[in-house]
């Protein structure tokens, strides 16, 4: 099966700027994930969907980070503006509904780089 | 909120030399615990599991971890590691019950293994 899909994979840009990142989720996985990974540091969720309804968001910076996922399949994260701290993988997940939370799927990452 | 501490940033062993990751986790409840792999340059994922019953698990590729609940550790372990298992490695914590019920991951462990 295909996996996560993320689009682009690597984004240079200038502090203020914005920026916005694209997933597409395994076919069926109704529940999606938007991780941040800092240099040297693990994975720290940003937000969790299950379909096009937000489950956890208590960790996404709100007053620039946004995400959306308006018909239940793809989904966007968009951060406006963008600070120097802000560069980081941003990782997407999925898993299919009911399922534990280690049976998610990672996608490759989009690398950010904010000069 | 759960946290999860991984002792060393770098590891840099010989071919059949042994393996062991430290981890620690707080959070006193109940918990899943996990390890991921990221090999260089592909995804995240799973390497093997704990939820209950004997504290010592098996993962793919000759992995192991241990539980040590007295000790709130899950530590990785490989006893001939080979040139293959050079990847980062991430401890990750479920904590059952706890708010948003979500994936806390460790900074990550670099491991090289040289030929």
């Amino acid at each position: 099966e295909a996996g996560v899909a993320q689009s682009p994979r690597y984004k240079i840009i200038e502090k203020r700027q914005s920026v916005a990142f694209w997933c597409n989720p395994i076919s069926g996985h109704a529940t999606l994930y938007w991780y941040q990974q800092i240099l040297g540091q693990g994975p720290k969720l940003l937000i969790q969907f299950q379909n096009n309804g937000v489950v956890d968001d208590s960790q996404l910076p709100k007053d620039r980070f946004s995400a959306e996922r308006l018909k239940g399949v793809d989904s966007t994260l968009k951060i406006q503006p963008a600070k120097l701290e802000d560069s980081a993988v941003y990782l997407c997940a999925s898993r299919l509904p009911g399922q534990g939370e280690e049976t998610q799927y990672f996608g490759p990452g989009t690398r950010l780089l904010v000069l | 909120a759960q946290s999860v501490s991984q002792h060393n940033h770098h590891v840099i062993l010989s071919e059949a030399a042994s393996l062991e990751l430290g981890c620690n986790y707080s959070y006193g409840g109940t918990v899943n615990l996990f390890w991921y792999v990221q090999y260089p340059g592909q995804h995240l994922q799973l390497l093997l599991k704990y939820f209950s019953g004997d504290p010592l698990v098996k993962g793919i590729k000759g992995f192991e971890a241990e539980f040590i609940k007295s000790k709130f550790s899950f530590n990785l372990r490989k006893p001939s590691v080979q040139w293959s298992d050079t990847a980062e490695y991430f401890c990750a914590v479920n904590a059952l019950r706890a708010a948003g019920n979500k994936l806390t991951f460790g900074g990550g462990t670099r491991v090289l293994v040289k030929p």
